[in-house]
């Protein structure tokens, strides 16, 4: 069964760093596109960034408003997914998902986020 | 950017009901457009993907149609258990972007 678990959420003052982990199962993480996912309390869904398989060139792509601050790395040896973020702001206060983003063999390139962890809580506080 | 709107962003409906939920985009993305359901607490699921594709496991009551700059996410039969927020996202360029989000609510 493919999963993923987020951990290392917490609280952190304005202008510090924090990284988040995603450890994955049931899959082989360079084989796959990786998103991260952000949602602030009481809002919705922001995209926060992208890492693409190793096949695929494994570049990164992020949201305009971390980018910069943020930076999404992987861990072949754990299939552990990474999200540093530096020069944190209250702004990022939110729960963090990961998710895996995949394309149906039917409708190849149609990507879609369809593996969700539970996300992992952002405090952003002085 | 891409620009999602979703309409409306929120309902009532009752058990049984015919439930639609609108998504335009503010540039053309063929069919590039998942949707997806929230209930309060809980990660995200996908439902639909690619505007029309079923996700394998989504009940047959959901159903998603449209191309270009308008979407339509259909649900035939309100269920208790679709009581929920959904929100529609484009995969058709960087950076992806998700509508506001639809809550959908009991009547």
């Amino acid at each position: 069964e493919v999963q993923l678990v987020e951990s290392g959420g917490g609280l952190v003052k304005p202008g510090g760093s924090l990284r988040l982990s995603c450890a994955a199962s049931g899959f082989t993480l360079n084989n796959a596109w990786m998103s991260w996912v952000r949602q602030a309390p009481g809002k919705g869904l922001e995209w926060v960034g992208r890492i693409k398989s190793k096949t695929d060139g494994g570049t990164t792509d992020y949201a305009a408003p971390v980018k910069g601050r943020f930076t999404i790395s992987r861990d072949e040896s754990k299939d552990t997914l990474h999200l540093q973020m530096d020069s944190l702001k209250t702004e990022d206060t939110a729960v963090y998902y990961c998710t895996t983003e995949r394309d149906d063999d039917y409708v190849p390139y149609y990507y879609y986020m369809e593996v969700w962890g539970k996300g992992t809580t952002v405090t952003v506080s002085s | 950017d891409i620009q999602m709107t979703q309409s409306p962003s929120s309902l009532s409906a009752s058990v049984g009901d015919r439930v639609t939920i609108t998504c335009r985009t503010s540039q053309s993305i063929s069919s590039f457009l998942n949707w997806y359901q929230q209930k309060s607490g809980e990660a995200p699921k996908v439902l639909i993907y690619a505007a029309s594709s079923l996700q394998r496991g989504v009940p047959s009551r959901f159903s998603g149609s449209g191309s270009g700059t308008d979407f339509t996410l259909t649900i035939s039969s309100l269920q208790p258990e679709d009581f929920a927020t959904y929100y529609c996202q484009q995969s058709f360029s960087n950076p992806l972007t998700f509508g506001q989000g639809t809550k959908v609510e009991i009547k």
